[in-house]
């Protein structure tokens, strides 16, 4: 059974860092992209980070990027959010997800896909004071 | 960076009714284009990829359609369980954003 569970979260002042974590199992773990999305209090969702399967490609939403770094140790089967210099409207409910079946194309290379066709039930971070 | 537009922001329907929710992105993003529900209290579920690809066993009352920059989801005969928020998403190049989401509501 393909599982991702989150660990990390919690109450940190503003100006503060936390790294949150997110163990996968059930599937091989190098293959897929992989992506943090966030949603706030009685709010939509919201894109955050994503990575390649390699980790040699990382993407960031512009309201953190600078702040956040996504990584991923393939070795672990583990999926990171390095959050630096956070504030209070980074506080949400932080989901991890795994990305879509990709594809060798015509010339070797590699597609990644970035929907999320597997989520964790997400850990919660505050930032107050 | 390109926008996503969902319309309506809400809508009320009755079980049974068929339903449609747009989506429009501010630039072509092929069909690369992702639904998702969120019940209240509910992690996300992916319910179609690639704008009309339905995700291994979700129901076959829901659909979607559209290439570009327009695309639509369809819920065929509402169900009870399917009253929650819908969102799409651009996966064709980054930033990867969601729309502002849909709640269907009881009517």
């Amino acid at each position: 059974e393909v599982q991702l569970v989150e660990s990390g979260g919690g109450l940190v002042q503003p100006g503060g860092s936390l790294r949150l974590s997110c163990a996968a199992s059930g599937f091989i773990f190098s293959s897929y992209a992989m992506s943090w999305v966030r949603q706030a209090p009685g709010k939509g969702l919201e894109w955050v980070s994503a990575i390649s399967g390699t980790g040699r490609t990382t993407y960031h939403a512009h309201s953190v990027k600078g702040r956040f770094t996504i990584s991923r140790d393939n070795s672990k089967n583990t999926l990171y959010l390095q959050m630096n210099s956070l504030r209070a409207e980074d506080t949400a409910v932080y989901y991890c997800g795994k990305g879509g079946v990709g594809y060798y194309g015509s010339r070797g290379s590699y597609t990644y896909y970035y929907h999320m066709d597997v989520w964790g039930k997400g850990t919660t971070v505050t930032v107050s004071s | 960076d390109i926008q996503m537009t969902q319309s309506p922001s809400s809508l009320s329907a009755s079980v049974g009714d068929t339903v449609t929710i747009t989506c429009r992105a501010s630039q072509g993003i092929n069909y690369y284009l992702a639904w998702y529900q969120q019940r209240p209290g509910k992690v996300p579920k992916l319910l179609i990829y690639a704008a009309s690809s339905l995700q291994s066993g979700v129901p076959s009352r829901f659909s979607g359609s559209g290439s570009g920059t327009d695309f639509t989801l369809t819920i065929s005969s509402l169900q009870p369980e399917d009253f929650a928020t819908y969102y799409c998403q651009n996966y064709d190049s980054d930033p990867f954003t969601f729309g502002g989401g849909t709640k269907v509501e009881i009517k």
